[in-house]
């Protein structure tokens, strides 16, 4: 049974700059695991931020980027507001099945 | 504008089944990968099935028990749950592909409750 591992809680400043990283049990992330990434803020439905590693979305703010990191996938958001505060979650693709990561709470402080 | 809008969802007993389905408009239904994604009260995102082409994936906890299927005549996608447990108990959206890619999630709708309880 693969994991898709993320941080479980992040702090960053106003204007700050944090990185998010999305591992897999199975080893090393590739672009072949299509990453994927959503924010979700209470009460409300996820937010698609990136896909397939580093496309954004045509509604994604340019202070958010993916990449691969070393052998994971990474969110960075640089310059970072307020309202970025939410839950992030990673999604990796296994042949045609996701699963996604536990998420990562950003708070922004 | 794309729209999807779930249906179906509701009260059912353990071992019990259902049938969700997704109403779609706004895009070529046809032309995109659809996916079934769940998510249960207070928890995180857990993906459940896709069809891409004639294709279909399934998540390890409803493999032989979900079933995707779609009908692009009517622009819907549906999703036949058997032997339905309580750990199925979730808001169970629908997602449209994004545009050349045959995974991601780009659209949402907003969800339909399935609540698995005797």
């Amino acid at each position: 049974q693969t994991v898709v591992t993320q941080e479980p809680s992040l702090t960053v400043s106003p204007g700050g700059t944090v990185t998010l990283t999305c591992a897999s049990s199975s080893g090393i992330v590739t672009s072949g695991y299509y990453p994927n990434w959503f924010q979700q803020k209470p009460g409300q439905a996820p937010r698609p931020l990136i896909y397939s590693t580093n496309n954004k979305h045509s509604w994604t703010p340019a202070r958010f980027s993916g990449s691969l990191l070393g052998v994971k996938a990474a969110l960075t958001l640089s310059g970072v507001q307020p309202e970025d505060e939410a839950e992030y979650y990673c999604l990796l693709y296994y042949n045609g099945a996701g699963i996604f990561g536990g998420g990562t709470k950003l708070t922004v402080l | 504008e794309v729209q999807l809008l779930e249906s179906g969802g509701g009260l059912v007993q353990p071992g019990g089944s259902l049938r969700l389905s997704c109403s779609a408009s706004g895009f070529t239904f046809s032309s995109y990968a659809m996916s079934w994604v769940r998510q249960a009260p207070g928890k995180g995102l857990e993906w459940v099935s896709a069809v891409a082409g004639s294709s279909t994936f399934y998540a390890d906890s409803v493999k032989g028990r979900f079933t995707i299927s779609r009908d692009n005549s009517k622009n819907t996608l549906y999703l036949q749950m058997n032997s339905l447990r309580a750990e199925d108990t979730a808001l169970y959206s629908c997602a449209k592909g994004p545009t050349g890619s045959w995974v991601g999630l780009e659209y949402w709708g907003q969800g339909t409750l399935v609540t698995v309880s005797s």
